[in-house]
């Protein structure tokens, strides 16, 4: 089936640690993005890309990194330098002009 | 800059009435999309509708129903006879058009449905 994974649902990681979230899809989209949900928010950028090797911050980068190697792979990293990371994240891909489709998303928790 | 307001934060309704959410945009583009996600309490977004700013056509889609005014920078979600399986979190979304852009969210409307 066609769509959007990330993995895992859940993490768990001590305060001071690097966290990697991961999203892949096969949808053969060239944009792919990492948007932050915190409750009772909307939705807030991270970082896009729209083509492989190349990425850009969007409204909250401060704190993560990114990287876009391959089309179909589109992992943030969670640093420590990121005051407050626990946070519903949330992955995206989309073709060209069109809607967004997103990954059932991961909850990080740092404690 | 682009901007989205859901200014109903929590809404609850009964089983079987209808129930509009209200979505307010700016934006300075004078081409674009606006989108409704539905977002269940198993936390994936699901794709509703998007609509192109050159097509102020209302859509009817089942139960949901979508107008959208240009006039007023509104494009507000009605559900008819709405059902418990409704409640969820509703985002309305702007994008620029043309390219692969990211959306600029709303906060979000709470809809709880109750039997």
């Amino acid at each position: 089936d066609g769509g959007i994974t990330q993995s895992p649902k859940y993490l768990f990681r001590k305060e001071g640690q690097n966290v990697t979230l991961s999203c892949e899809q096969n949808l053969n989209h060239d944009a792919m993005y990492w948007y932050r949900q915190d409750p009772g928010q909307g939705l807030r950028l991270i970082y896009y890309s729209q083509i492989v090797n190349d990425f850009q911050k969007g409204d909250i980068a401060e704190g993560y990194s990114v990287s876009r190697e391959k089309k179909e792979s589109f992992p943030l990293t969670v640093t420590s330098a990121q005051k407050n990371p626990t946070a519903f994240y949330l992955c995206a891909s989309s073709r060209r002009g069109y809607e967004q489709y997103f990954g059932p998303g991961t909850r990080l928790t740092v404690t | 800059a682009q901007k989205v307001t859901q200014a109903q934060t929590e809404i609850s309704v009964v089983e079987k009435e209808d129930v509009t959410l209200d979505c307010v945009y700016e934006t300075r583009d004078t081409t674009y999309y606006l989108f409704w996600y539905k977002q269940p309490p198993s936390g994936e977004l699901v794709f509703l509708i998007r609509r192109n700013s050159f097509d102020e056509q209302n859509e009817i889609s089942g139960r949901y129903s979508w107008n959208f005014q240009k006039s007023t920078s509104s494009f507000n979600f009605t559900i008819t006879a709405s059902q418990v399986v409704d409640s969820a979190v509703y985002f309305c979304a702007l994008s620029e058009a043309g390219g692969n852009t990211p959306l600029v969210f709303g906060k979000g409307t709470r809809l709880s449905v109750i039997a």
